[in-house]
């Protein structure tokens, strides 16, 4: 089985830097995602992480620690449109006879952005 | 747009009743991936399918059942619905076939159920 914790709402202002962080407990980790999704909407692929370390795209950037089981996606001049819900995700390996590699989503945190 | 469809958008229905959801994965994805949303529990991996074949199972319920079609699209049928399963379910699909190395999985825009 799997476990997944991050924040349930963050809050940040228009321009600044915002930290989301995420940490789980897995068997045969094979794999850190992270999505947005703005309400109502499909979620979005924002960044993979497989390797520790850092892993910059633009605005955002994601970094991992396996030994640790924390990954944490920074947000860096903040938007308004970046008002959404940003999902930790984990792949690793399935339970005995389920099949081949699955996602597993934390439950998400709620970043509003305000002016 | 991720390139994934899904039909009907929005579905409502009475407990106890059975509905079929829709969905066509991107051109060139071999992969269709089902997914549930609640509020309470966040987005839940169901199942998968490979080019027509079961690759992966989650926490899908016995009532739910689901299969990939020659043309690749993919339905998910819902059966003695309780209220419980009013959610938002996805689509989603990839070109691999999820084994090994990086792949993106697209969603596509949901079907809101809602059961009364």
């Amino acid at each position: 089985g799997q476990n997944i914790d991050q924040p349930t709402e963050m809050t940040a202002t228009e321009g600044a830097i915002v930290q989301i962080n995420c940490t789980y407990q897995t068997s045969g980790f094979n794999g850190l995602f992270w999505y947005q999704q703005h309400a109502g909407e499909a979620p979005t692929f924002l960044s993979y992480n497989v390797l520790d370390g850092l892993e910059e795209k633009g605005r955002f950037s994601s970094f991992l620690s396996r030994s640790k089981g924390y990954s944490y996606l920074l947000l860096k001049e903040l938007q308004m449109k970046d008002s959404a819900s940003y999902l930790c995700a984990v792949r690793d390996q399935p339970r005995p006879g389920a099949g081949s590699y699955q996602l597993t989503f934390g439950k998400g945190t709620k970043l509003s952005v305000i002016p | 747009d991720s390139g994934v469809t899904q039909t009907p958008k929005h579905l409502i229905t009475a407990t106890g009743q059975r509905v079929t959801l829709r969905c066509s994965p991107r051109s060139g994805d071999l992969s269709v991936y089902w997914y549930q949303q609640s509020l309470d529990q966040g987005l839940q991996f169901l199942i998968q399918y490979y080019n027509g074949e079961e690759r992966a199972k989650g926490n899908i319920l016995e009532r739910f059942s689901a299969q990939q079609f020659p043309d690749l699209h993919s339905e998910l049928n819902l059966s003695s619905l309780e209220l419980g399963d009013s959610a938002l379910y996805f689509c989603a699909s990839s070109e691999g076939d999820g084994l090994a190395g990086f792949y993106e999985q697209y969603f596509g825009p949901g079907t809101r159920l809602t059961v009364t």
